[in-house]
């Protein structure tokens, strides 16, 4: 039962054009979403979080949506860099102390 | 300042042997948390350590699975009797407090055989 949902593995993207990584999720208790990146043999490190609160959060080159009511959140990375390419998890918070994570989605970006 | 350390980077075992895995939190982080991603999959919480509270060991897969932690320090990760279905990249987070950020060392590749 996967409660944190990225349906796509993989996404390939030209450098300089948007990155749209994606993420559904189930449970309506959720109330704190995050976003980590993840380099070959390297622990995942945070990126960007949004709280139920908001529908907006933004950083830089990267800016998360998160749509309630549709239970789905994205990740924008605008221009996209040779060096985003990774693969991306999203997690949801379900407890303070727990996190709930998506199988993870691999995104290259392309010269 | 130095971030989380985990060892071995990489283990080999064979069925039914014992396998510990270590992982060094930021100092000063109260809370560290226990994953383990398998091939294709999300990472999947394990345990979590809260300063002195009982550990919440609610993702642990079976008990041959253990882990303990010193005070708000080194923990170790017990798998006993390991079984073929064990292999997967063991991650270890830690976390100033139980609702911050958590930062994740490298991981432990374990293959069992």
């Amino acid at each position: 039962d996967q409660q944190v949902k990225q349906n796509s593995p993989s996404l390939s993207v030209q450098e300089g054009r948007i990155s749209i990584l994606n993420c559904d999720y189930t449970n309506s208790m959720f109330d704190y979403f995050l976003w980590y990146k993840k380099y070959p043999a390297e622990g995942p490190t945070f990126l960007i979080s949004i709280s139920s609160i908001k529908d907006k959060n933004e950083d830089g080159r990267f800016t998360v949506f998160l749509n309630k009511s549709a239970k789905h959140l994205s990740l924008h990375i605008v221009p996209s860099q040779p060096g985003d390419s990774a693969v991306y998890f999203c997690a949801a918070r379900i407890s303070p102390d727990k996190l709930i994570f998506g199988t993870g989605t691999r995104l290259q970006v392309f010269p | 300042g130095a971030g989380v350390s985990q060892s071995p980077s990489n283990k080999v075992t064979e069925k039914g042997k014992d396998v510990e895995l270590r992982c060094d939190p930021i100092s000063g982080h109260t809370a560290l948390y226990w994953y383990r991603q398998r091939l294709g999959q999300g990472l999947e919480f394990l345990i979590y350590f809260q300063g002195n509270s009982a550990p919440d060991k609610s993702g642990l897969p079976s008990d041959r699975f253990s882990a303990e932690r010193t005070g708000e320090s080194v923990s170790t990760l017990t798998i006993q009797r390991t079984q073929q279905e064990d292999s997967a990249v063991y991650l270890c987070a830690s976390s100033l407090e139980p609702e911050e950020t958590q930062y994740f060392g490298p991981g432990t590749r374990l293959l069992v055989l």
